[in-house]
């Protein structure tokens, strides 16, 4: 299995706060992704990364922004935390273009 | 633009029983197809791909055929287990970044 970690597994956080989600992956992999996933909406892209210090926007990015300064890091931070920000985040990531994505284990955030 | 369009569900079924999903696709190109499943509160795991018309990929009892001419990619097992619940996903990955996904299939099955 490819080694991808999310950190951390679960977080509770409070309305108006900064929230950063890491992804870490050991594969070596170019492509890397952000997901969120909400009963009836499945898997929406939040950001993706093409490579190191290359980034760009899914069709959820309002309020999230990401960071990539190493291959192997992808941070999330979701700026000010909203309600509608409670969702279960996964991170993935690929080697080639017309490959396929390896999935962490997600973070279950909750916004109070 | 590229599209994957799966059925709805849940899909409910008796252990034992046949099971098909099916996942239609649009795209330019030629993509690979995937499918994907998720257990209750894990990660998707990769069941099988496809990467050129006509290929079959099987895995775990599951099977399907990347067919261009009808552009699917159904997956099937002849003998379904109450260990195969799960949330099934159908995608395609072609010469862009992204993953194109489908809205995830639910299948539930009774002892």
């Amino acid at each position: 299995d490819a080694g991808i970690t999310q950190s951390p597994r679960h977080k509770v956080t409070e309305t108006g706060t900064p929230v950063t989600l890491r992804c870490h992956q050991t594969e070596n992999h170019r492509y890397m992704y952000w997901y969120r996933q909400d009963p009836g909406h499945g898997l929406r892209l939040i950001h993706y990364s093409y490579g190191v210090k290359d980034t760009d926007k899914g069709e959820v990015s309002d309020g999230y922004s990401v960071s990539r300064s190493k291959t192997e890091d992808f941070l999330l931070t979701l700026e000010s935390a909203t309600s509608s920000q409670t969702s279960v985040y996964f991170c993935a990531s690929k080697a080639e273009m017309n490959t396929e994505a390896f999935f962490g284990q997600g973070t279950r955030l909750t916004v109070v | 633009g590229n599209s994957v369009t799966q059925m709805e569900g849940p899909v409910t079924l008796s252990e034992e029983a046949f099971l098909t999903i099916n996942c239609t696709y649009t795209a330019t190109g030629y993509p690979s197809l995937f499918w994907y499943v998720q257990y209750p509160g894990e990660g998707l795991q990769l069941l099988l791909k496809a990467t050129k018309a006509d290929d079959k990929g099987s895995n775990k009892g599951f099977e399907a055929t990347y067919r261009k001419e009808t552009t699917s990619f159904h997956l099937e097992k002849g003998s379904v287990q109450v260990s195969d619940s799960a949330v099934y996903f159908c995608a395609l990955s072609d010469s862009n970044y992204q993953l194109i996904w489908g809205a995830g299939t639910k299948l539930i099955i009774k002892p």
